[in-house]
């Protein structure tokens, strides 16, 4: 059973501040890794992708991938109160349907 | 930018009745898939779809699930026999090289 595993929340952050969110998953096979932005009562929403070791920027996010220890984050700079939404990590491997974690929902407080 | 279509937007049915979701995905890609959402619980996966089969699909989807793709763009799922579990919303997504998938808007689907 390949599980993707994420907190929950609430996590809570000020204004312009740096938010961290973390992902594991248990499928050593899994090669490609994304967060999506899911707004309440909204679809999934691509934010970023990444597939190799390392951190990949885009804007103010920063994903940060390392498959030896099977986690996955995504760092949000300047914090927005727009950036409040719950945060879901999903992983897939060749041909295999992404699987979602549960989300970490994201509170930036103004 | 492309975007997949889905309708309706919200479904209500009585339990034991039979709903057809509609999905229209993004032309130029070729996988598609359905997942849903119980309200508070994660995103599910249902079922993929390529070249015209299922390519794969989970334990979700018994034997009262099917999907089509009847004409070259729509893409459907079918729940026959609705019970009441079956409430939650679907989101149909595609993909044009199976990574990065594009989800619909979902069908909030309530059965009563």
């Amino acid at each position: 059973q390949k599980e993707v595993e994420q907190n929950s929340g609430p996590l809570s952050v000020p204004e312009g501040a740096i938010a961290s969110l973390n992902c594991t998953y248990s499928d050593r096979g899994s090669q490609s890794f994304f967060w999506y932005r899911q707004y309440s009562g909204k679809s999934p929403e691509l934010i970023m992708f990444i597939y190799s070791n390392g951190d990949k920027e885009d804007g103010r996010f920063t994903a940060q991938l390392n498959k030896a220890s099977q986690y996955v984050s995504l760092l949000i700079r300047d914090s927005q109160p727009s950036d409040s939404a719950t945060y879901l990590c999903a992983v897939n491997g060749r041909n295999t349907p992404l699987v979602f974690g549960k989300g970490t929902r994201l509170s930036v407080i103004a | 930018e492309p975007e997949v279509t889905q309708t309706p937007s919200h479904q209500v049915t009585q339990m034991g009745q039979e709903v057809i979701l509609r999905c229209v995905p993004i032309s130029n890609h070729l996988y598609f898939y359905w997942y849903r959402q119980i309200l508070g619980q994660k995103v599910e996966f249902l079922v993929s779809f390529y070249n015209n089969e299922i390519s794969e699909k989970s334990e979700i989807f018994d034997d009262r699930f099917s999907v089509e793709r009847p004409d070259g763009s729509n893409f459907t799922l079918k729940i026959r026999s609705t019970k009441l579990e079956d409430s939650a919303m679907y989101f149909c997504a595609s993909s044009r090289d199976d990574y990065g998938y594009t989800f619909g808007s979902g069908t909030r689907l309530t059965v009563v």
